[in-house]
């Protein structure tokens, strides 16, 4: 069964860092992209962030270029997303999501973590 | 940027109905559209990609439609456990972009 769990959301104030992490199991981890997809208080989906299996070509949103950085552990499974820079419009629920291997639509979700950036 | 506009926002169905929802994209994606819904403190799960599969598990009552610019969402008969909010997403081009969102509610 495929799982993915986040981790690592908090209470920060602006101008803070924060790393959320992101468990996978279930699948070949090198094998299939992963996307972070965040979603602010009341709010639609917004993507953030992307890396292909390899870690090797990352992709952001244009609001986080520069202050967010995703990488991941091929050995830990894990995909992180290294915030800085936070603001109060970076408060939201971040999920990790799984490629589908065939294209970069999302075929399973973790449960998400949430920031809360504090001013 | 490409920008995906959904329609309508909000909209009300009986059990039973047949509901369809548009989704517009500001330039062509080709067919490289998926369309998700979501329950209120839950996570997002996929329910087709490539604008028209549907993914493993979906009920076949969700069907989707369109390509380059314009597709639509069609239930052909809504069950009490549909009523969320759905989203499409365009995945030809980072960064991928979703549509604001579609809350459908009972009425």
């Amino acid at each position: 069964e495929v799982k993915l769990l986040e981790s690592g959301g908090d209470l920060v104030p602006v101008g803070g860092s924060l790393r959320l992490s992101c468990a996978a199991s279930g699948f070949t981890f090198s094998d299939y992209a992963i996307n972070w997809v965040r979603q602010a208080p009341g709010k639609g989906l917004e993507w953030v962030s992307a890396i292909n299996g390899a870690g090797t070509d990352t992709y952001y949103t244009d609001s986080v270029k520069g202050r967010f950085t995703i990488f991941k552990d091929n050995s830990k499974n894990t995909v992180y997303l290294q915030m800085s820079g936070l603001t109060v419009e970076d408060t939201a629920v971040y999920y990790c999501a799984k490629t589908g291997g065939i294209g970069w639509f999302d075929d399973c979700w973790g449960q998400g973590t949430l920031v809360t950036v504090s001013s | 940027d490409i920008q995906m506009t959904q329609s309508p926002s909000s909209l009300s169905a009986s059990v039973g109905d047949r509901v369809t929802i548009t989704c517009r994209a500001s330039q062509g994606i080709s067919y490289f559209l998926a369309w998700y819904h979501q329950k209120p403190g839950r996570a997002p799960k996929l329910l087709l990609y490539g604008a028209s599969r549907l993914y493993s598990g979906v009920s076949s009552r969700f069907s989707g439609s369109g390509s380059g610019t314009d597709f639509t969402l069609t239930i052909s008969s809504l069950q009490p456990e549909d009523f969320a909010t759905y989203y499409c997403q365009q995945y030809v081009s980072a960064p991928h972009t979703f549509g604001q969102g579609t809350k459908l509610e009972i009425k």
